[in-house]
Parts: structure tokens; sequence; C-alpha cells
């Protein structure tokens, strides 16, 4: 079965700190693993994702997430946080692309 | 491109009614779906198809019904709404090949009285 587990609902980083956001996910495949992000009262977009190949995984808006098979982590990260990265993160996996699995959710607070 | 569009934005129902929530996309996508999305429960999905004339069962499908009969769109209907419906749904789209990139749109919340 799948699942995701997002580590912490809220994250609080002060402005140029590294943001860390943590997602661990249960696949019986190789699993396809997205991060998507949620600005308040609109939908989800896509800030980057990983099908196969390169480990390192580069999105939108400087941020980059690393799939670590051993450790069926997927955990996003930002070098220097800025306040628009305020949002709420969720992270999802899908095994064969019709179905997909959301964590919870982790909203990330920007401290100035 | 309007991308995926949702209607109505804001919907109040008394338990026991019904009605449709409307999901229309012009990226002639395939496949589309639908979310709902609760306070610390992340998205769960409830049903989804893969064409039109194709639909099957996401995690969460009691209480809703869909059809495809255009690529275009993809209704969800709620046959007798109950207050555990309450909730912010949401439709995406994405294309079938490719990298799964799913398109979301503006959410409809719900709120079932």
């Amino acid at each position: 079965a799948q699942s995701v587990t997002q580590l912490g609902s809220h994250v609080s980083v002060s402005e140029g700190a590294l943001v860390l956001l943590r997602c661990n996910y249960s696949s019986s495949v190789p699993p396809y693993l997205f991060w998507y992000v949620q600005y308040p009262n609109q939908g989800l977009q896509l800030l980057l994702k990983y099908t196969t190949g390169a480990t390192l995984v580069k999105g939108i808006n400087g941020f980059e997430a690393e799939f670590k098979k051993s450790e069926t982590s997927f955990h996003l990260t930002k070098p220097s946080a800025h306040m628009s990265d305020a949002a709420e993160y969720f992270c999802a996996v899908s095994e064969t692309g019709n179905q997909f699995y959301f964590g919870t959710g982790t909203s990330l607070t920007v401290i100035p | 491109n309007a991308g995926v569009t949702q209607t109505p934005k804001f919907q109040v129902l008394k338990t026991g009614q019904s009605m449709t929530l409307q999901c229309a996309q012009d990226m002639n996508h395939e496949y589309m779906s639908w979310y709902r999305q609760d306070p610390g429960m992340g998205l769960r999905l409830i049903h989804y198809s893969v064409g039109a004339g194709i639909t099957d069962q996401g995690e969460v499908p009691n209480g809703y019904n869909v059809s495809r009969s255009t690529t275009e769109d993809f209704p969800l209907r709620l046959l007798s709404a109950a207050p555990s419906q309450t909730s912010v749904y949401f439709c995406a789209s994405r294309t079938r090949q490719g990298a799964y990139e799913q398109f979301f749109g503006p959410g409809t919340r719900l709120t079932v009285l």
C-alpha cells in the first residue's frame, strides 16, 4: 500500500535560513514522487517531481529534493527562505500515475 | 488557456440535498480527478477518470458519483449531502503520458448543514 508521512505539520524558519521539509513514503514499487505548494485559498501548484533518473531534483523558486530509496525519503530543501515561501506544502506519491496519495501537509512560516 | 476551472467557488447545502460540482479543463487532458481536502488530512482521491467513458474509484468514493461524457468535463455529484462531506473539493487534470504532473483547479468550498 502507498502512503506518505510528512513530519512536522508546522515549520518556522527565519528569513534567509535553510528550509527543510520532511517526507517519507511507503511504496511496493519504485514510485513517482511530488512536492506541491498551496497558497491560501488557492489550488495546488507543482514544485518538483521525481520520476526516474537523477535522484536530486530541482524545482521552481529555488527548491530541490533528493530521492533516497534506502531511506524511503524525499525531503524538500531550499538554501535560503524568502517571505514569499510561506505556504502549505504537500508531498505526494504514485505508483501507477492513476492513484495519488498525499501527505497531511506542512505549513511553513517564514519569520522576518 | 483557462486551465482547470471549477464552479461554484462556494456552496452551502442542507443535509439530504443533492448537487453537482462542475470541473472543466481546456488542455485536452485525458486524466481527470477529484480530491477532497480536510484539515490535518491532506488531499484524498475521490474518483478519477483516464478518458471519456472511463471512471474509477479512489480512496474515499462513498457518497459521490462521477461520469465522463467528454474529455473536457468531469462533474462530481453528491446525491444526498451529509455534514461529513463538508470540505474543500479540488479537481485536477493531466496528460496520460509523461511525468504525471497534475494541474489543479482553484477549488470549491462546500458546507453541509
